[in-house]
Order: C-alpha cells, then sequence, then structure tokens
C-alpha cells in the first residue's frame, strides 16, 4: 500500500542555518504531495503542496519539489527562524475508495536555536 | 469562514467510560475523516465519512469504536469503554465535496486522557 517515509528527528539547528527534512514515498497512483506543520498544543496547518510531478510547493519561505524519478518531495528552508520550531509532517493523498486518502509520515521534529 | 471545530478540546476519562468526540467540517465541506495521533507519533488514518455514511474505516480498530456523520449535526467519534491505550490526540480533518480535492483542512484536535 501507499506509504511515506520522512527522516527521522529530532533536528537541532541554530538561527539562520538551511534546513532539509528528506522525505520519500511509495504510491501505486499518481498521488498529491504535502507538508504540514504542527506546533504544540495545536492542530496540523498546511505548509505547502504540489500536485504533479516538477511542481514546486512554496510557502513562507519552504520549499518542497515533487520528484516522481526519485518518489521524493524533500523540504527545504534557506535560512531558519526559532518560530520556525515545530513537528514537520510530509504527506500523500491518493484516489482510494470512493475519494482522497491522506497517509501521513512519521513526522520530524525541528528545534531552532536563536 | 470557521475553520474545522472539535470539541471538547480535552476530554478525561476514567477507564471503562464512554468518549464522545465531536467534529464540525468547514462551512461546505461534506468530507470528513478521523485520526489519532499518539505521543510523538504520526497521524494514523481512522475513518473517513460523507454525510450518512462511512466511506472507508479501515483504520478503525474492530471494537469499541464507531463514528457518525448525520445529516444534521456533528461528526461523533464514539469510544466505549476506554482503556488507558486510548489515550491520544484525535484530529478530525474535513474536504470539500467531489473527488476532486485531496487538500485536508485539520482541526485542532481533541486530547483524550484515560485515568
Amino acid at each position: 500500500g501507499d506509504s511515506v517515509t520522512q527522516m527521522e528527528g529530532p533536528v537541532t539547528l541554530s538561527e539562520e542555518a538551511f534546513l532539509t527534512i528528506n522525505c520519500t514515498y511509495t504510491a501505486t497512483g499518481y498521488p498529491s504531495l504535502f507538508w504540514y506543520v504542527q506546533y504544540p498544543g495545536e492542530g496540523l496547518q498546511l505548509l505547502l503542496k504540489a500536485t504533479k510531478a516538477d511542481d514546486k510547493g512554496s510557502n513562507k519561505g519552504f520549499e518542497a519539489t515533487y520528484r516522481k524519478e526519485t518518489t521524493s518531495f524533500h523540504l527545504e528552508k534557506g535560512s531558519v527562524q526559532v518560530s520556525d520550531s515545530a513537528v514537520y509532517f510530509c504527506a500523500l493523498s491518493d484516489l482510494g475508495t470512493g475519494g482522497f486518502k491522506t497517509i501521513f509520515g512519521a513526522g520530524t521534529r525541528l528545534f531552532v536555536k536563536a | 469562514n470557521a475553520g474545522v471545530m472539535q470539541n471538547p478540546r480535552h476530554l478525561v476519562r476514567r477507564r471503562g467510560q464512554e468518549a464522545r468526540l465531536r467534529c464540525s467540517p468547514m462551512k461546505g465541506h461534506s468530507h470528513v475523516y478521523w485520526y489519532r495521533q499518539l505521543p510523538e507519533e504520526g497521524l494514523k488514518f481512522m475513518v473517513y465519512l460523507q454525510k450518512e455514511n462511512i466511506i472507508d474505516e479501515s483504520g478503525m480498530p474492530k471494537e469499541r469504536f464507531s463514528a457518525e456523520f448525520p445529516k444534521e449535526g456533528p461528526s461523533i467519534l464514539r469510544i466505549q469503554q476506554v482503556v488507558r491505550g486510548d489515550s491520544a490526540a484525535y484530529f478530525c480533518a474535513s474536504s470539500p465535496p467531489g473527488t476532486g480535492s485531496a487538500e485536508q483542512y485539520f482541526g485542532p484536535g481533541t486530547r483524550l486522557t484515560v485515568t
């Protein structure tokens, strides 16, 4: 079945460092790909998405490119801030029985130090 | 446009009691999804519902758990005879009608603690 694998955390960076969180997927269909962010005590917020190969999703300085050849959707940010400290989830959504079903990775916790 | 609403935000139950979690989807959304998040883990799909129909319940435990999304009112996730292992955060998400939208909008979650 479909699955998402993302790098284990926690990831600890200093402010203004470059961030990469790796994500790879397996899917039988042609899924849409997402990154969600979860701040402490809150629900998930959609960070960015891509719906087809070579699409680049971007938001708030974060970017990820849908790479079909490598089945990857790595999250990057050029300069992280303390406020980016959160848990990041890679996810795919594929057409299943009667509608879309979202599969999440295990999450990667990011700590950014001032 | 109000987002997905869940209540209560926090729920404490003793072992053996029933827990009822409510979810009101975004206005105009007719698809509801329930997920469970155990501490330090990702979200696990439980069930996908449309109005008055369960579409996919492949992630629901076979016993004690049930879900509904009636024609009127919120979606309800019911857990009977709760056990300590049911302690988790339960998130609801909704999406617009039709199969063209893969994007889901999440509520703030209900954190269930079983004592």
